[in-house]
């Protein structure tokens, strides 16, 4: 089945710093990949879509400055955290979707992201 | 918008035994995809089973099934014979098929149903 690997599985990063995630579809091609973010016991919630060569489309009262996400090719998405601060801390999950109207998701293992 | 509801917070169930997990959904659309995700402490998300909302049948899949009934936009799941591997957080989700290209096309999660399995 479709599998997508998401890296690091954890991160420790100092405050100030700059953290990049990466979201890859291993045996398709995502032409949307989608970001969430997870805080404990609680949901998911939509970060931002990033559709293959154009710019991603943010949630309200996510900051695109500081969430960078980028969709450079079919396979590959990444999230970079700029600047991180300790309230950045949380799981960041990744999902591809193949391109037509499959309704198929396929979601990455995450990234517990932690900020010191 | 649409929204996603899950009104059981935690739930508990004997193993081998049968439990059933809410859902409820509100859409003015008529045409839609609805989710079970299970997310175990891993926190990898496992699609669990699925239901197009045009189908009047509802989905089964081995242990687990579900109760669509789309006039009262309820969408329950049903284990059975649960295992103790079954124990984790199961999240229903909507998506829309109308958006499903651009930047649309996103599952819209309920807050989740921790279930817990006794041996």
């Amino acid at each position: 089945g479709a599998v997508v690997s998401q890296h690091p599985s954890w991160v420790i990063c100092k405050s100030g710093t700059s953290v990049k995630i990466e979201c890859r579809s291993l045996d398709f091609q995502a032409t949307t990949m989608f970001w969430y973010r997870q805080f404990p016991k609680q949901s998911l919630m939509l970060m931002a879509t990033s559709n293959e060569g154009s710019k991603a489309t943010y949630e309200q009262g996510v900051e695109k400055d500081k969430f960078l996400i980028n969709h450079a090719s079919l396979t590959l998405s990444t999230l970079t955290v700029t600047s991180a601060h300790p309230e950045d801390s949380s799981f960041y999950i990744c999902s591809a979707r193949e391109g037509g109207r499959n309704y198929g998701y396929t979601f990455g293992s995450g990234t517990r992201l932690t900020v010191v | 918008a649409q929204t996603v509801t899950q009104s059981q917070p935690e739930m508990s169930v004997q193993e081998a035994e049968t439990v059933t997990l809410s859902c409820t959904y509100d859409t003015s659309e008529s045409d839609y995809y609805l989710f079970w995700y299970k997310q175990p402490p891993s926190r990898q998300m496992i699609l669990v089973i699925r239901q197009e909302a045009y189908k009047q049948q509802n989905a089964t899949e081995n242990r687990f099934s579900v109760n669509f009934q789309k006039a009262a936009k309820s969408f329950s799941l049903k284990i059975s014979d649960s295992q103790l591997g079954d124990a984790a957080m199961y999240f229903c989700a909507y998506r829309s098929v109308s958006n499903y290209g651009g930047s649309q096309g996103n599952l819209i999660f309920g807050k989740g149903t921790k279930l817990s399995v006794k041996p």
